[in-house]
């Protein structure tokens, strides 16, 4: 099975930072990534698929780069509305199975 | 608009059963194979089971094989989850969430999720 480490588990920041949280595959999984953002009580959201495609209606501010075995989610100026627990996925269009990172808390500095 | 609503949570001893349910509208749910995800308490996401639009492909995870089966009823646009032989560690929210598999989407719509609390 293939194991995804997301790093830090949690990261202090202030509004305007610029964010960086980064997904590690046990194994390759080309492309095959997605980012969520989850708020307290509430549903996860759709960020980013595919690695760098970003879903529609996010904020360009938010961006996903990397392939293979490691990944980055990458928040240019944060916001008030950003501060969430942030999830990696692996997925992909052969195997219905997904596993997720252990996720990152971003919280106020 | 997609919309997803889980219902059927609560509280079960430990070895008994419960059955969730997610009713899909806003989308063609017999295009879209689903999945159902869940969280334990102040804890991470964790993918259970997927089941294809046609109900022909079925996949769980290891921790509830053998215990959960997925099924879908796609004429009254609805999803399902059978739980038996329920543990403690089987304590979570369960989301449902919709994904079109074959276009290498991941998972775009998720429901508000239902509790299940397994306690003696």
């Amino acid at each position: 099975d293939i194991q995804m480490t997301q790093s830090p588990s949690t990261l202090s920041a202030s509004v305007g930072d610029r964010v960086t949280i980064t997904c590690r595959a046990s194994q390759s999984i080309s492309s095959w990534l997605a980012w969520y953002q989850q708020k307290p009580g509430k549903a996860p959201k759709l960020l980013i698929y595919k690695a760098s495609s970003l879903e529609s209606g996010v904020p360009s501010r938010f961006s996903g780069s990397g392939s293979g075995t490691e990944f980055t989610l990458t928040i240019s100026s944060l916001q008030p509305d950003d501060f969430a627990t942030y999830y990696c996925q692996q997925y992909n269009s052969y195997s219905p199975t997904s596993t997720f990172g252990q996720g990152t808390k971003v919280e106020i500095k | 608009e997609v919309q997803l609503v889980e219902s059927g949570g609560g509280l079960v001893q430990p070895g008994g059963s419960l059955r969730l349910s997610c009713a899909a509208s806003g989308f063609t749910f017999s295009s879209y194979s689903m999945n159902w995800v869940r969280q334990a308490p102040g804890k991470g996401l964790e993918w259970v089971s997927y089941i294809s639009s046609s109900s022909s492909t079925i996949y769980y995870a290891d921790s509830v094989k053998g215990r959960f089966t997925i099924s879908r009823d796609n004429a009254k646009n609805s999803l399902y989850l059978q739980m038996n032989s329920l543990r403690a560690e089987d304590t979570a929210v369960y989301y449902c969430a919709r994904r079109d598999f074959w276009s290498g989407y991941p998972f775009d719509y998720w429901g508000q999720g239902t509790l299940v609390t397994v306690s003696s």
